[in-house]
């Protein structure tokens, strides 16, 4: 059964305090690793995308890398706006119908002056 | 261009109710995902279709739960004899096509619907 584990699960950074987020994973063969953004009342909006070890994507402030066990999420130098809850969930290979994400309970992020 | 829409956004239900929750996907996306949201939890897969057919119900947690998409795009989830148990964000997200292409697998998700069973 593939499952995802992520730490802390909150984080209390100030401005400009940058750190990472963990996300640890056991699957059967690994199709994809998704990073989302989820805001209070609102569905999670997509980050980004790993596919294999060593892989790194960054945007605006943050930074994904991908191992064979475990991804990180880095923020540098926070902004309150990036307070938030992170999604880390992963993809099976494609074998059947195993094209469903699964999640971990997230890490919750929030950043203040 | 459009996203996911979802509607009611929210629902209050007695117990023992039955309510329907609509998803309207991003147009032209092949494959639909319904999952439930617990609070302070990452959301859990209930199903899953390619076009109009479904082609993963594992998720559904009873018969009580049904899901549709009958003409391959606008999708219904629908819970009978509503149990408090039941209360949660149900989450719609749709992607273009899971056929291999890893570019377009991207899940996109909708705001949710917030299910209240009293």
């Amino acid at each position: 059964e593939d499952q995802v584990t992520q730490s802390p699960e909150a984080l209390r950074l100030q401005e400009g305090e940058s750190s990472s987020l963990n996300c640890s994973y056991t699957v059967s063969g690994l199709r994809g690793l998704f990073w989302y953004r989820q805001d209070p009342g609102k569905g999670p909006e997509f980050l980004f995308t790993l596919y294999s070890a060593g892989e790194e994507k960054e945007k605006e402030r943050l930074k994904a890398t991908l191992t064979k066990k475990e991804s990180f999420l880095h923020i540098t130098a926070p902004k309150p706006e990036d307070s938030a809850t992170y999604l880390c969930a992963v993809q099976a290979s494609l074998t059947g119908t195993a094209s469903k994400l699964t999640f971990g309970t997230g890490t919750r992020l929030q950043v203040t002056l | 261009g459009a996203g996911v829409s979802q509607s009611p956004r929210y629902k209050v239900a007695k117990r023992g109710q039955d309510v329907a929750l609509r998803c309207d996907p991003i147009s032209g996306h092949v494959s639909l995902f319904w999952y439930q949201q617990a609070l302070g939890q990452g959301p859990e897969f209930l199903t899953y279709f390619q076009n109009e057919a479904q082609l993963d119900k594992s998720g559904l947690p009873s018969d009580r739960f049904f899901a549709e998409r009958p003409e391959g795009s606008v999708s219904t989830l629908k819970i009978q004899r509503t149990q408090q148990e039941d209360s949660a964000v149900y989450l719609c997200a749709s992607s273009f096509d899971t056929s291999g292409d890893t570019v377009t697998d991207t899940q996109y998700f909708g705001p949710g619907t917030r299910l209240t069973v009293l």
